[in-house]
């Protein structure tokens, strides 16, 4: 079956950290492109970052660079993200997409979501 | 990276047709052809209904469909079937080599 399975998310406290898992299954994961897509309580979908399959090309939102930081594992089929400095702005379910090239980039695999939640 | 503006709700009738726009500038919707829309239910995931500005991925019904007149796309549904009310996300890729969504739609069948 194919399946994004994510995991890590809980509740933080503002200036904290938590780091997030994706786990893949049933497809290439090692030459697929990724992404991390938040949505907030209420708000809109929004793209957080993406990783090419080598891990050598990175890209992140305006909102969450230099404190967020994507990065994979093909041995183990795994995506992750540390995120660090946390914000209340940051809470929000965390969803896991693959980027499939063949579908003009669509992201056509999401994971059911982990949920962020940052307060005191 | 500001958000693709879309109106915060449409509804319309079991049977009609409706239409949900999504506007961006050059940089992103007008200048790419990696225009894609999403439908998403309550507690549920994403799903991609549009990929390409204007294909639809295998399974997804013929009623959905996607189009662009510069700067905006848009996705019709006709034959508005229950099933269909949910939220609606257009995306697209943009010049910075990020992707920006558009706020969202609420579709509600009356």
């Amino acid at each position: 079956e194919v399946q994004l399975v994510e995991s890590g998310g809980g509740l933080a406290q503002p200036g904290g950290s938590l780091r997030l898992s994706c786990a893949a299954s049933g497809f290439s994961f090692e030459t697929s492109e990724m992404n991390w897509v938040r949505r907030a309580p209420g708000k809109g979908l929004e793209w957080v970052s993406y990783i090419n399959p080598s891990g050598s090309t990175i890209y992140y939102a305006d909102s969450v660079k230099g404190r967020f930081t994507i990065s994979r594992d093909s041995a183990k089929n795994s995506l992750f993200l540390q995120m660090n400095s946390l914000r209340a702005e940051d809470t929000a379910i965390y969803y896991c997409a693959r980027e499939e090239l063949q579908l003009d980039d669509g992201f056509d695999i999401w994971g059911q979501g982990t949920m962020v939640t940052v307060s005191s | 990276q500001s958000a693709l503006t879309q109106p915060a709700s449409v509804s319309g009738s079991p049977g009609q047709s409706i239409t949900i726009s999504c506007t961006g500038t050059s940089s992103d919707v007008g200048g790419h052809n990696y225009v894609s829309w999403y439908q998403q239910h309550p507690g549920k995931a994403p799903k991609l209904m549009i990929y390409g500005v204007n294909k639809r991925p295998s399974g997804i019904s013929n009623r959905f469909s996607g189009s662009r007149s510069g700067n905006t796309a848009s996705l019709t549904i006709s034959g508005l079937q229950a099933e269909d009310e949910a939220d609606y996300f257009c995306s697209s890729y943009t010049d910075s080599s990020t992707w920006v969504f558009g706020g969202g739609t609420k579709l509600t069948v009356l």
